[in-house]
């Protein structure tokens, strides 16, 4: 079956420009997690969506970063004024349910580069 | 800062040879799970160990669990070229729900 996909896979802006990142996860699975990941390091959480909601949201770094998930399945993440420490890749994640206690899989990834 | 800490932080070994990494931790985990990420980008999950367990295994992976002394460790019998990766440690905390916390990582590689 399907995985988690992401688009775009690549994205260049100019500092100051809005994007919008997009995430498919897997059919039917209610709890969906963004990651941001810099060079040489591991992820780092940014939000948590079970179902339509945000159910954690304590890893978005301030309010350029805003995340969406209206029907419970495509998410989309959205970074205004963007800046150069911006750049990295942002990984998303689903599982089955949220809660805790099961794995979490996870899409390529958008490498956004923030000139 | 990161919850996770690996060690080493680069490890290289010939194929056929066994590959161990560690894992250590700072506060109380419902579980812990072992990541493999090629080329920068999504990652596979492994495996997950809960709290209440010692050691799983799969296939060629070992994973142990000491929740006394707060760390886990990874042992990649037989390796293969193919296994060349980094490989992340994440645990899920007690007190943060189903987020997960990401050391930084082990570059493994296995040259032929």
């Amino acid at each position: 079956g399907a995985g988690v996909s992401q688009t775009p896979s690549n994205k260049v802006t100019e500092k100051g420009k809005y994007v919008e990142l997009r995430c498919d996860p897997i059919s039917g699975h209610t709890a969906l997690y963004w990651y941001r990941q810099s060079l040489g390091q591991g992820p780092e959480f940014l939000i948590y969506f079970q179902g339509t909601g945000a159910a954690d949201d304590s890893g978005l770094p301030n309010d350029r970063f805003f995340a969406v998930r209206p029907e419970g399945s495509v998410s989309t993440l959205k970074i205004q004024r963007t800046e150069r420490g911006d750049s990295a890749v942002y990984l998303c994640a689903s599982s089955l349910v949220g809660g805790g206690g099961l794995e979490q899989y996870f899409g390529p990834g958008t490498r956004l580069t923030v000139t | 800062s990161q919850q996770g800490e690996e060690d080493p932080q680069a490890l290289s070994i010939q194929e056929g040879e066994n590959a161990t990494m560690n894992c250590s931790y700072k506060t109380s985990i419902n579980n812990l799970q072992w990541y493999r990420q090629n080329s920068g980008r999504g990652l596979v999950h492994l495996i997950l160990i809960r709290s209440n367990e010692r050691e799983k295994h799969s296939g060629r992976l070992r994973v142990t669990l000491d929740t006394s002394k707060k760390s886990s460790s990874l042992l990649i019998t037989a390796s293969r070229a193919a296994d060349t990766a980094s490989y992340f440690c994440a645990t899920e905390l007690e007190t943060s729900g189903s987020r997960l916390t990401f050391g930084e990582g082990t570059q493994l590689t296995v040259n032929p």
